[in-house]
């Protein structure tokens, strides 16, 4: 059974830059894409992105290049960063993966909240 | 991008229902549609994909049709577990969007 962990601070100050881990098990971390979407509190679900195993990237423009995502494959781990962030990214953050080519979001993390405040 | 637009945005039922959640897309997605089921501290869990396959361990009490613009996920018979929030999703093409949610409570 696929289970993805997403892990970081649960409090950004506004300009900084807010990071985040999702950490994958119980399946071989090749073969996919894995992704980031969000959910503001009270507001429907954004595509913040995703990685293929080789680097390639595909984000959401509406982060207008905001948004950054790493993968380490030794450690089956991927990484989200968004840079200059406002009270607008608080929001529960979900990592997932996607099965590729058809873009089917089959497994999601429980999600971290993420409160941007100073 | 693609806007999907599910209704209703909630619905009350009573176990043993029949309950039927519609999405339109704004342009054509062939079948590239999926539905996923949420409930509230847990991960989200897909329950269909490509508009009317069962993903893998869902009761088949879940059943989903359409193609183009307009798609449905239907509960043949509400099962206290199925009180939950479902979104639509399309995967034709990037950015990916989602529906804004229909909630089905309690009735």
């Amino acid at each position: 059974q696929v289970q993805l962990q997403e892990s970081g601070p649960g409090l950004v100050k506004p300009s900084e830059t807010l990071s985040l881990t999702c950490t994958v098990s119980g399946d071989s971390f090749s073969s996919y894409y894995w992704g980031w979407i969000r959910q503001p509190p009270g507001k429907g679900l954004e595509w913040i992105g995703y990685i293929y195993n080789s680097g390639s990237t595909n984000y959401n423009p509406s982060l207008k290049s905001r948004a950054t995502m790493s993968v380490d494959t030794s450690k089956n781990k991927f990484s989200l960063k968004v840079s200059s962030v406002s009270a607008a990214d608080t929001a529960v953050y979900y990592c997932a993966r996607l099965t590729s080519g058809s873009l089917i979001l089959d497994y999601w993390g429980q999600g971290i909240l993420v409160t941007v405040s100073s | 991008d693609i806007q999907m637009t599910q209704s209703p945005s909630s619905l009350s039922a009573s176990a043993g229902d029949r309950v039927t959640i519609t999405c339109r897309a704004s342009q054509s997605i062939d079948s590239y549609l999926n539905w996923y089921q949420h409930k509230p501290g847990q991960a989200p869990k897909l329950l269909i994909y490509a508009a009317s396959s069962l993903q893998s361990g869902v009761p088949s009490r879940f059943s989903g049709s359409g193609s183009g613009t307009d798609f449905t996920l239907t509960i043949s018979s509400l099962q206290p577990e199925d009180f939950a929030t479902y979104y639509c999703q399309q995967s034709s093409s990037t950015p990916l969007t989602f529906g804004g949610g229909t909630k089905v409570e309690i009735k």
